[in-house]
């Protein structure tokens, strides 16, 4: 089975820390995003990545970056984490093109709250 | 903006037949329609997906309508542990992932 490991379920950061998030998985994907998740808004899509250092923005990359260096490894950065930044991140990962289902593997989660 | 358009909650008694409804109506000819499910803590998990056929597996079915513009995800006999938030998405796998959002879903409460 498909495992996406989050190195963190649970963060407590304060304001202006830089925070590393790190998400792992072991299926050989291309594609790997961080969402996160907040009361009645769903989940909205931060970065993805499609290959080895190559990364897209998604509809809320406003204070994050990310890094992608292997291929298993997709890592979240919030340079100066702010109270708004409190939320749920949700890693995932997926097999690239007609090859795969397009099935997203989603990890447990990381919930950071920022003092 | 999501691509999906679903209603916030629902409830259904344990035992009988959840249908989940889900407008697609701007789905274009290439992409899946993708059903998800979240139960509170845990990350979302993958259910059933479908073309233009439809579906069926050991966790529920998925009716397509011939227009593809909405969809229905049957769980045949609701149980206590279905109560999740239900997510409807449309997607096409190679395409690109900037389309993969999730609006917010419905929440099925299962009653006892």
């Amino acid at each position: 089975d498909v495992k996406v490991t989050q190195s963190s379920r649970y963060l407590v950061k304060r304001t202006g820390e830089k925070v590393f998030l790190e998400c792992v998985q072991d299926m050989d994907h291309e594609n790997m995003f961080w969402y996160r998740q907040d009361p009645g808004l769903g989940l909205r899509l931060i970065y993805f990545s499609y290959d080895v250092k190559m990364k897209e923005k998604g509809d809320i990359p406003e204070g994050y970056s990310v890094s992608r260096e292997k291929k298993e490894r997709f890592s979240l950065i919030l340079e100066s984490a702010s109270t708004n930044q409190t939320s749920m991140y949700l890693c995932a990962s997926s097999l690239y093109g007609t090859g795969g289902t397009g099935e997203l593997f989603f990890g447990e989660g990381s919930r950071l709250t920022v003092l | 903006d999501a691509k999906t358009t679903q209603p916030p909650s629902m409830d259904c008694a344990e035992g009988r037949a959840a249908n989940l409804p889900c407008n697609h109506s701007t789905i274009s000819g290439n992409e899946y329609v993708y059903w998800y499910r979240q139960i509170h803590s845990q990350g979302p998990q993958y259910i059933i997906h479908g073309l233009k056929n439809n579906e069926t597996n050991e966790m529920a079915s998925l009716i397509i309508t011939e227009d593809r513009k909405s969809s229905t995800l049957i769980l045949p006999h609701a149980t206590l542990r279905d109560t999740a938030v239900y997510y409807c998405i449309v997607w096409f796998s190679s395409g690109s992932a900037r389309q993969l959002t999730f609006g917010s879903g419905t929440q099925l409460t299962v009653l006892p």
